[in-house]
């Protein structure tokens, strides 16, 4: 069973513009949430993170909005660049100890030049 | 910092043979974590190392296991090699205190191929 959910495989975007990538999950028990960035034969960069008393949090042109009603995160990349061309994965986490990440599926991402 | 690394980068093994994967945590770091990485079921948590305890186990068999050293550098076995473990093997770790203890940070990885 799939708690953490990223629904689009894939998204473009023009260099310079708003990267909006979506993330879902099932389970309220969570309540830390990351974004990292893969490269193919590269383990995964940790990007950014959030938890769960926040709703925003923004690290230079990272931005990372939680909506906990609706078990909705997004990460804006602004403006875009093509080196930000990868996998991204959404991951979150109940911090009770234990550390133990639930991976979304991941959503390539094309900055197009 | 040097970041976390993992020996040895690629493998190839025969089915039914056994293989250990090795990893060193960030300078500091104690928890590390095992993950899988396949294209059918993505990113999955095998298990946890803490001050040479495992802490917590994710959702695999027996032929998968681990150990963590005093100086926090983990060990993974796996036994009996399947074509299924044929994936990504990949080593994460994170500090025990601070305001990163709960962000994991990844090794290049260990890609194995059984055949």
């Amino acid at each position: 069973d799939q708690q953490v959910k990223q629904n689009s495989p894939s998204l473009s975007v023009q260099e310079g513009r708003i990267s909006i990538l979506n993330c879902d999950y099932t389970n309220s028990m969570f309540d830390y949430f990351l974004w990292y960035k893969k490269y193919p034969a590269e383990g995964p960069t940790f990007l950014i993170s959030i938890s769960s008393i926040k709703d925003k949090n923004e690290d230079g042109r990272f931005t990372v909005f939680l909506n906990k009603s609706a078990k909705h995160l997004s990460l804006h990349i602004v403006p875009s660049q093509p080196g930000d061309s990868a996998v991204y994965f959404c991951a979150a986490s109940v911090r009770t100890g234990a550390n133990n990440l639930f991976f979304g599926t991941g959503t390539r991402l094309t900055v197009i030049p | 910092k040097a970041g976390v690394t993992q020996t040895p980068r690629y493998l190839i093994k025969t089915r039914g043979q056994q293989v250990t994967l090795s990893c060193s945590p960030i300078s500091g770091h104690r928890s590390v974590s095992w993950y899988q990485q396949t294209p059918g079921q993505g990113l999955q948590f095998l298990f946890e190392y803490f001050s040479e305890t495992q802490r917590n186990k994710g959702n695999f068999p027996g032929r998968f296991s681990g150990r963590q050293f005093s100086n926090s550098r983990s060990e993974m076995n796996v036994s009996t090699l399947e074509l299924g473990d044929s994936a990504l093997y990949l080593c994460a770790s994170s500090p025990s205190s601070g305001s990163q203890r709960y962000e994991q940070y990844f090794g290049p990885g260990t890609r194995l191929t059984v055949t």
